[in-house]
């Protein structure tokens, strides 16, 4: 079965510095990978995915994720934070197989903080 | 995208009492999906609805509690009964926009039961 795992809680950066929230993964097989944002009373907005092709994605409002296959990692990144980046990020992964399901596995999220 | 409205955004309900969430669609979707995020939690499956057929549960999830319709291929709703505090929750719909690997999700329902 899928998992990930966003290993920090909480993630604090000044406003202006880089921002990365990172995000490790297993699947079997080739993975779907996602990255969606929850601001507060809001449901999720999605904000990027990598399907094939090249590892740097870019995504809505400056984000962007590199997908690293050797460590199984899908780490997102934005050069520089904004206060209004203050939200919470999930990082989502399924299983490419066609014969499996669409089911996503959603890890823990992380509360990143934007301090100005 | 898929744009995804549910209805009602937030509700307070007394326990023992069922409620029904609905969820639409703005493009005819083959599969939906009904998720709980439990306060300070992460995202958890509770089923996948395809129109014609009886849902997927999964495991920790029942039909007598989690009771969906999926009636035709924009809309499906989702029934919490027998209420009790711990089902106090955002209960969230998705779905992928139209052959999209991209699942979309709606802004969710807000559910405190006392």
């Amino acid at each position: 079965a899928q998992s990930v795992a966003q290993p920090e809680d909480q993630v604090n950066v000044a406003e202006g510095n880089p921002l990365t929230v990172k995000c490790t993964y297993s699947v079997s097989g080739n993975p779907y990978l996602f990255w969606y944002v929850q601001y507060p009373n809001r449901g999720l907005q999605f904000l990027l995915k990598y399907i094939t092709g090249d590892n740097l994605v870019k995504g809505s409002y400056g984000f962007e994720a590199e997908f690293n296959k050797s460590q199984t990692s899908f780490h997102l990144k934005k050069p520089s934070a904004l206060v209004s980046d203050s939200a919470l990020y999930f990082c989502a992964v399924r299983a490419r197989s066609y014969y499996g399901n669409n089911r996503l596995a959603f890890g823990k999220g992380n509360q990143v903080v934007v301090i100005p | 995208s898929a744009v995804i409205s549910q209805k009602p955004s937030r509700d307070i309900c007394q326990r023992g009492t069922s409620l029904t969430i609905q969820c639409q669609v703005d493009s005819q979707v083959t599969m939906m999906f009904w998720y709980r995020q439990q306060p300070g939690q992460s995202l958890t499956l509770i089923a996948t609805a395809n129109q014609g057929s009886e849902a997927t549960y999964e495991s920790g999830f029942v039909i007598d509690k989690f009771p969906i319709s999926r009636p035709n291929l924009t809309f499906s709703t989702l029934t919490v009964s027998n209420m009790s505090p711990e089902d106090s929750s955002i209960y969230l719909c998705s779905a992928p926009s139209g052959g999209s690997d991209t699942q979309y999700f709606g802004p969710g329902t807000r559910l405190t039961v006392l």
